[in-house]
């Protein structure tokens, strides 16, 4: 069983839908959450990042952690063709890179004009 | 600014050539990393470096060789090279390598082992 795992969907939307984007992980010990973004053949770009439970706003994004479920998601609203990528979720036990950042498999999802 | 660049964009070898994958960052990040992401598998980390002269493993390490002699570049090395190498290989530098702070990847190397 993986330690993160994310559907990869793909996942197709209407332009101006409310997309939720969602990993489920196995390791409690787990505090560090980001989401990243990849758009297709391009390196992925770091979208949001959480510590601990609770909810994070930025724009359009919303990123949520609740611990006690080991679920995390990102809610996009007011999705546009722009946002059509891959999403990536990552996190880590420890506040250093030099610990493990595991990723899922990431999220493809397509906003269709 | 460049940012990570990766060279090169794309490659095909034969099973045990060796190739060296380049990376430079021109942003003074002390903490440089490789990845490969291989359908459903996501991003995996092969080696990584917190500073010029450091090295250390990650979770993928088989197979590759890396050294840090400067700050700017991290190059990774296939000694002979394996179909099971056939990915999408990522550098990725970060300020000081906290989950905090963003990594900053390259475009990639797509590589092909025949």
């Amino acid at each position: 069983q993986k330690e993160v795992e994310q559907d990869p969907g793909p996942l197709s939307v209407p332009e101006g839908a409310i997309v939720s984007l969602n990993c489920t992980y196995s390791n409690s010990a787990f505090q560090y959450f980001m989401w990243y973004r990849q758009y297709s053949r391009k390196g992925p770009e770091l979208l949001m990042y959480t510590y601990s439970s609770g909810n994070k706003e930025d724009g359009r994004f919303t990123a949520q952690v609740d611990k006690s479920s080991k679920y995390i998601s990102l809610f996009i609203r007011d999705s546009q063709p722009s946002d059509s990528a891959t999403y990536l979720c990552a996190m880590s036990a420890r506040s250093s890179n030099t610990g493990k950042l595991i990723f899922g498999q990431g999220t493809t999802l397509q906003v269709k004009p | 600014n460049a940012g990570v660049t990766q060279t090169p964009k794309f490659q095909v070898l034969k099973t045990g050539q060796s190739m060296t994958l380049q990376c430079a960052q021109d942003m003074n990040h002390e903490y440089m990393s490789w990845y490969r992401q291989d359908p459903g598998m996501g991003l995996r980390l092969i080696h990584y470096s917190v500073g010029a002269g450091i090295t250390d493993q990650g979770e993928v390490p088989n197979g590759y060789n890396v050294s840090r002699s400067t700050t700017e570049d991290f190059p990774l090395r296939l000694l002979s090279a394996a179909p099971s190498q056939t990915s999408v290989y990522f550098c990725a530098s970060s300020l000081q390598g906290t989950v905090n702070q963003p990594q900053h990847f390259g475009d990639g190397t797509r590589l092909s082992i025949l």
